[in-house]
């Protein structure tokens, strides 16, 4: 199975920083890579997929770079809004697989 | 709009079943693959099945592998999660989700709400 992790595993940052989030897969997954963001209690959010593609609808200061082990999930200006959890996944083979997930909070 | 309400969950003793269903609408259910995604209490995503747009191919996390049966009925619009075997450690909340393109095993798009199974005596 693909290991994937990410780190760190909590971010305290402030608004408006630029913020960044790595996730490292154990073998190459090309591109297949996606990041979610779950808010408490809600379902995950698909943010970007193909590790650089964003999700319709979600905002411009979220972007994704990357290929084959290393990835990074980038916010260029932090907002309040993005309070969450972030997790990586990997869809190159099965079983797909998760990272442990970053919780990002606010200084 | 996508709609996908999961139902099924509940307290259930060690070694007994459940099944999950999930219902799909506002897309053409018929041409995407499924997948359900569990979390544990504080814990992290773990993903555990998925099955092809028509059925004929499935996937399982090696966590659920001879226990789970994931299947669908693509006339009610709705896949379900067969558990048997149940342990503590499958207490979790359940999600089922689609895949972002038709025809494909791609990662998921939209999510549901989510069921909590809670497995214990």
């Amino acid at each position: 199975d693909i290991q994937m992790t990410q780190s760190p595993s909590t971010l305290s940052a402030s608004v408006e920083d630029r913020v960044t989030i790595t996730c490292r897969a154990s073998q190459s997954i090309s591109s297949w890579l996606a990041w979610y963001q779950q808010r408490p209690g809600k379902a995950p959010k698909l943010l970007i997929y193909k590790a650089s593609i964003l999700e319709s609808g979600v905002p411009s200061r979220f972007s994704g770079s990357g290929s084959g082990t290393e990835f990074t999930l980038t916010i260029s200006s932090l907002q309040p809004d993005d309070i969450a959890t972030y997790y990586c996944q990997q869809y190159n083979s099965y079983p797909y697989t998760f990272g442990q997930g970053t919780k990002l909070e606010i200084k | 709009q996508v709609h996908l309400v999961e139902s099924g969950g509940g307290v259930v003793q060690p070694g007994r079943s459940l099944r999950l269903s999930c219902a799909a609408s506002g897309f053409t259910f018929s041409s995407y693959g499924m997948h359900w995604v569990r979390q544990a209490p504080g814990k992290g995503l773990e993903w555990v099945s998925l099955i092809s747009y028509d059925g004929s191919d499935k996937y399982y996390a090696d966590s659920v592998r001879g226990r789970f049966t994931i299947s669908r009925d693509n006339s009610k619009n709705t896949v379900y999660l067969q558990m048997n075997s149940l342990r503590a450690e499958d207490t979790a909340v359940y999600y089922c989700a689609k895949v972002l393109w038709a025809n494909s095993g791609t990662t998921p798009d939209y999510w549901g709400q989510g069921t909590l199974v809670t497995v214990s005596s």
